[in-house]
C-alpha cells in the first residue's frame, strides 16, 4: 500500500510570512497526526484528527496554527504569521484503527526553515 | 502527563559490537511502548512494538526489545550491529487501548563503524 505522502518537503520562508503544509493519510486510516520536530528532539503533537473531527489540540499553538482535514481524508496544516521558533519538521502520520493502538506511519516530513 | 527519557543521546559502536539503548517513561497507567528508526534521509519507521503480553518483543531487523514494568523500562537491544544500523532511534509510549497521542523521547543517534 502507498504511504503517507507529504508536501512540499522543504520550504523556506520569512518571518511574518504564511505557510501550508498538506498530508495524504494511507487509505482507510481513520486517525491523522501532526506532529512538529524541532532539531534534536522527539516529535511532538500538534493535532489529532479522528475522521474529519478534531481529537486532541491541545498543544497546538491556535494563535498563528490551523489545521484541517476536510472529508477524513487530506489534510492542511497552515502557520500565519511564522515565526523563527517554528523552524521545525513537521510529520504528518495516520493510524487505522481508531481505539486499539495501531501502529503510527509517519510520511517523510516537510522541512520548514524560517529566516 | 507522560514523559520519555532516553539516557543515551549519541553511541558510537563498532561493527558486531552489541547494543543496548535505554528507555524509561513516567506515565500513571497502561501503556503501549514503541521504537521507531529514522534511517538518513528516510522518514520515521516501526522497529518494535509491545501492547500486552509477552514482555520481550522482537522486531525487524534483529532488534528486540524488554518491557520491565517494575522499572518502567523498554531498553531495545542487538547483539551484533551492522554499519547499516546508523541511525537515529526514538522510544515512544502512548495510551494502552486506544489511538492517542504517541510522547516521544528526545532520541539516541547511533553511529556504527566499519
Amino acid at each position: 500500500e502507498a504511504g503517507v505522502a507529504q508536501s512540499p518537503r522543504y520550504k523556506i520562508i520569512e518571518k511574518r510570512q504564511s505557510v501550508a503544509f498538506w498530508c495524504n493519510p494511507i487509505s482507510g486510516h481513520a486517525t491523522l497526526y501532526w506532529y512538529q520536530q524541532i532539531l534534536g528532539q522527539g516529535p511532538k503533537l500538534l493535532i489529532q484528527f479522528q475522521n474529519n473531527g478534531v481529537v486532541d489540540d491541545s498543544q497546538l499553538p491556535k494563535d498563528r496554527f490551523s489545521a484541517e482535514r476536510l472529508k477524513g481524508v487530506d489534510s492542511t496544516l497552515k502557520i500565519q504569521p511564522a515565526k523563527l521558533e517554528d523552524s521545525a519538521v513537521y510529520l504528518c502520520a495516520s493510524s487505522r484503527f481508531e481505539a486499539a493502538g495501531g501502529e503510527q506511519y509517519f510520511g517523510p516530513g516537510t522541512r520548514l526553515t524560517v529566516t | 502527563a507522560q514523559s520519555v527519557s532516553q539516557h543515551n543521546h549519541h553511541v558510537i559502536l563498532s561493527e558486531a559490537a552489541s547494543l543496548e539503548l535505554g528507555c524509561n517513561y513516567s506515565y500513571g497507567g497502561t501503556v503501549n511502548l514503541f521504537w521507531y528508526v529514522q534511517y538518513p534521509g528516510q522518514h520515521l519507521q516501526l522497529l518494535l512494538k509491545y501492547f500486552s503480553g509477552d514482555p520481550l518483543v522482537k522486531g525487524i531487523k534483529g532488534f528486540e526489545a524488554e518491557f520491565i514494568k517494575s522499572k518502567f523500562s523498554f531498553n531495545l537491544r542487538k547483539p551484533s550491529v551492522q554499519w547499516s544500523d546508523t541511525a537515529e532511534y526514538f522510544c515512544a509510549v502512548n495510551e494502552a487501548g486506544t489511538a492517542s497521542k504517541l510522547t516521544f523521547g528526545t532520541g539516541t543517534r547511533l553511529q556504527v563503524t566499519l
